[in-house]
């Protein structure tokens, strides 16, 4: 069956410092896979995804950046945090248009 | 621009009521539906999915939705809900030519009081 990991779970950073949240997936092959941002009341908003390695499409220009340096291996990244970054970050994969979900990253920003 | 709108941002209920959370999106053309559920602490998952064929679908813990196409609504609902219903629940659209992005409504946030 499939799985989906993200770590770390938690993650409190100073303002200005970088970032690397990984997300890796087992048990599929080429999957379509998304990094989304959960703020509440507002739902969940697409930061990036790809369809394949090296392929990313950004939904959101800001401060992040996403890569897929492996089939099922997903890294959102930022050179410089900001306050605005906090927030709960999922790491998703689909098939057939159904999409499954990651335990996510809560990300404070201080 | 695509969207999809969820009415109720809060619901409370009391134990054997009947639920129904509204789900409307705005395409005209062929659309995927979904609703996810977010128990507390835990990762969101899918409750159910319309692709096609029978507008009424029966999802897991007794859960339904039913899709009219005329009215660009994606409907939940629960006939009786229980305590451990209480969640945020999500809908999702995903039109058919969007290469396999889901369009989400903001959530609503259910809680059933014992």
């Amino acid at each position: 069956s499939q799985t989906i990991h993200q770590w770390p779970a938690t993650l409190v950073q100073p303002v200005g410092s970088p970032l690397s949240l990984e997300c890796t997936v087992e048990g599929t092959s080429n999957p379509n896979l998304y990094w989304y941002r959960q703020a509440a009341g507002r739902g969940l908003q697409l930061l990036f995804y790809s369809v394949g390695i090296g392929q990313i499409s950004s939904e959101v220009p800001q401060n992040l950046s996403a890569s897929r340096p492996q089939d099922r291996q997903f890294i959102l990244s930022s050179k410089k945090l900001l306050l605005s970054d906090s927030g709960f970050y999922l790491c998703a994969w689909s098939v057939n248009n159904e999409q499954f979900f990651g335990p996510g990253t809560r990300l404070t920003v201080l | 621009a695509q969207s999809v709108s969820q009415h109720n941002h809060h619901v409370i209920l009391s134990e054997a009521a009947s639920l129904e959370l509204g789900c409307n999106y705005s395409y005209g053309g062929t659309v995927n539906l979904f609703w996810y559920v977010q128990y507390p602490g835990q990762h969101l998952q899918l409750l159910l999915k319309y692709f096609s064929g029978d507008p009424l679908v029966k999802g897991i813990k007794g859960f339904e939705a039913e899709f009219i196409k005329s009215k660009f609504s994606f409907n939940l609902r629960k006939p009786s809900v229980q305590w451990s219903d209480t969640a945020e629940y999500f809908c999702a659209v995903n039109a058919g030519d969007s290469n396999y992005q889901l369009i989400w409504g903001a959530g609503t946030k259910l809680i059933i009081k014992p």
